[in-house]
């Protein structure tokens, strides 16, 4: 059972323009959320992560919202850049079960120069 | 820098002989997961450690074992390779709920 779902296998967003990237869950429970950005052939990279006492955080050109009654996420990159091309995965947890991350299937990202 | 190693890069094994990844830590950090990763597909937890307790997901395959000797190393071992195996193998460590830190991982082919 998918408890973490990104629903949009791909986007493609012209440089300059914003890129959002959206991720859903389904278990309530869920109170740490994060983004990891993962290149080909390497291991995901830590990106931005929101907890469920915040609505938005930002850093720099990423922003992270969150809107727990929908139980919906999204990443908004402003302006978006080529070396943002990548796969974006989304990933929850929830305090009760320790340190047990779900992920989401991820959304590759093309930034057209 | 501090960091995940994750060695080999690249592993090809035969179809049922044994093969060992490893996954070296500067951090210090006292989790640390196996992930397994097949194409277009969420890395699935395999199993972690905290600190030297391991704790095993409920659906990883008795194929799969881990060994941690110390902070900084753990490995994963696959007993009898199959064909549905051949995966990109991610090692992560953390010390809190804070982020994960992940290895380049290592990329097995079954032959």
């Amino acid at each position: 059972d998918q408890q973490v779902k990104q629903n949009s296998p791909s986007l493609s967003v012209q440089e300059g323009r914003i890129s959002i990237l959206n991720c859903d869950y389904t278990n309530s429970m869920f109170d740490y959320f994060l983004w990891y950005k993962k290149y080909p052939a390497e291991g995901p990279t830590f990106l931005i992560s929101i907890s469920s006492i915040k609505d938005k955080n930002e850093d720099g050109r990423f922003t992270v919202f969150l809107n727990k009654s929908a139980k919906h996420l999204s990443l908004h990159i402003v302006p978006s850049q080529p070396g943002d091309s990548a796969v974006y995965f989304c990933a929850a947890s929830a305090t009760n079960t320790g340190n047990q991350f779900y992920f989401g299937t991820g959304t590759s990202l093309t930034v057209i120069p | 820098d501090a960091m995940v190693i994750q060695n080999p890069r690249y592993q090809v094994t035969q179809f049922g002989k044994p093969v060992t990844l490893s996954c070296s830590q500067t951090l210090n950090h006292n989790v640390m997961y196996w992930y397994q990763q097949k194409s277009s597909q969420a890395p699935k937890l395999l199993f972690h450690y905290y600190d030297k307790d391991f704790n095993n997901e409920a659906d990883t395959p008795d194929n799969f074992q881990s060994r941690r000797p110390n902070t900084s190393f753990c490995f994963l071992d696959i007993r009898s390779p199959g064909l549905g195996d051949a995966a990109m193998y991610l090692c992560a460590t953390s010390r809190d709920l804070e982020s994960y830190t992940f290895g380049s991982g290592t990329r097995l082919t079954v032959v």
